[in-house]
């Protein structure tokens, strides 16, 4: 069965800091995957999108790793803002003769204090 | 450029009713995918359509549905309402250009909250 597995479920770090959030999935077959930022009462906004043949890539102070033969991806962001407060969504998708399928993490909740 | 809009941002109904929401892509976009979010089971995703035609589908019942419009927008529509049904529906648009399609970036909205009573 196609899981994403989220890491932490909610997280509290003091601004400035550093943090990594963790993803794990057992998709198959693999066709790419995303984290998206989730500000409370908005709609998700995506961060980075991540095929097999990539194992970073960064935008701003996010950057995302991925481990294809581990099957586990990781966010870490770097000198944390009270503005990174929010829900941190990884999504893996599948690309088959079924069809295309996407499977959803339940999200890390960051709560970056001042 | 504007961003995807949905209409009406809260909504509350009751059980049994029926609902549609309605979603406007960004200009030019021609995919748009609506997804449900509630706290126990996070994002799920329930169909997209690309210039009028569904081309994906979720794992949900028949009692939701949509539709898509020659200006791109979309409706969805859930019949026979239940208390499950509770959840922000999330619209999100992309080109749906072919070849770049499963790469591209979605654009969310800000999403419809359905309160069933």
């Amino acid at each position: 069965k196609n899981q994403v597995e989220q890491s932490p479920q909610s997280l509290i770090i003091l601004e400035g800091k550093n943090c990594t959030l963790q993803c794990n999935y057992t998709v198959s077959p693999f066709s790419n995957l995303r984290w998206y930022k989730q500000d409370t009462g908005r709609g998700p906004v995506s961060l980075t999108i991540m095929t097999f043949s990539e194992n970073t890539k960064s935008n701003g102070r996010y950057t995302a790793t991925l481990d294809a033969d581990t099957k586990q991806s990781s966010l870490h962001i770097t000198a944390s803002q009270l503005s990174d407060s929010a829900s941190y969504i990884c999504v893996v998708s599948s690309n088959s003769n079924s069809g295309y399928a996407l499977n959803f993490g339940k999200g890390t909740s960051l709560l970056v204090t001042p | 450029k504007a961003g995807v809009t949905q209409t009406p941002r809260y909504l509350i109904k009751t059980r049994g009713q029926q609902v549609t929401l309605s979603c406007s892509p960004i200009s030019g976009h021609r995919s748009v995918s609506w997804y449900q979010q509630t706290p126990g089971q996070g994002l799920q995703f329930l169909f997209e359509y690309f210039s009028e035609t569904q081309r994906n589908k979720g794992n949900f019942p028949g009692r939701f549905s949509g539709r898509q419009f020659s200006n791109s927008r979309s409706e969805m529509n859930v019949s026979t309402l239940e208390l499950g049904d509770s959840a922000l529906y999330l619209c999100a648009s992309s080109s749906g250009l072919a070849g770049r399609r499963y790469q591209e970036t979605q654009y969310f909205g800000p999403g419809t909250r359905l309160l069933v009573l």
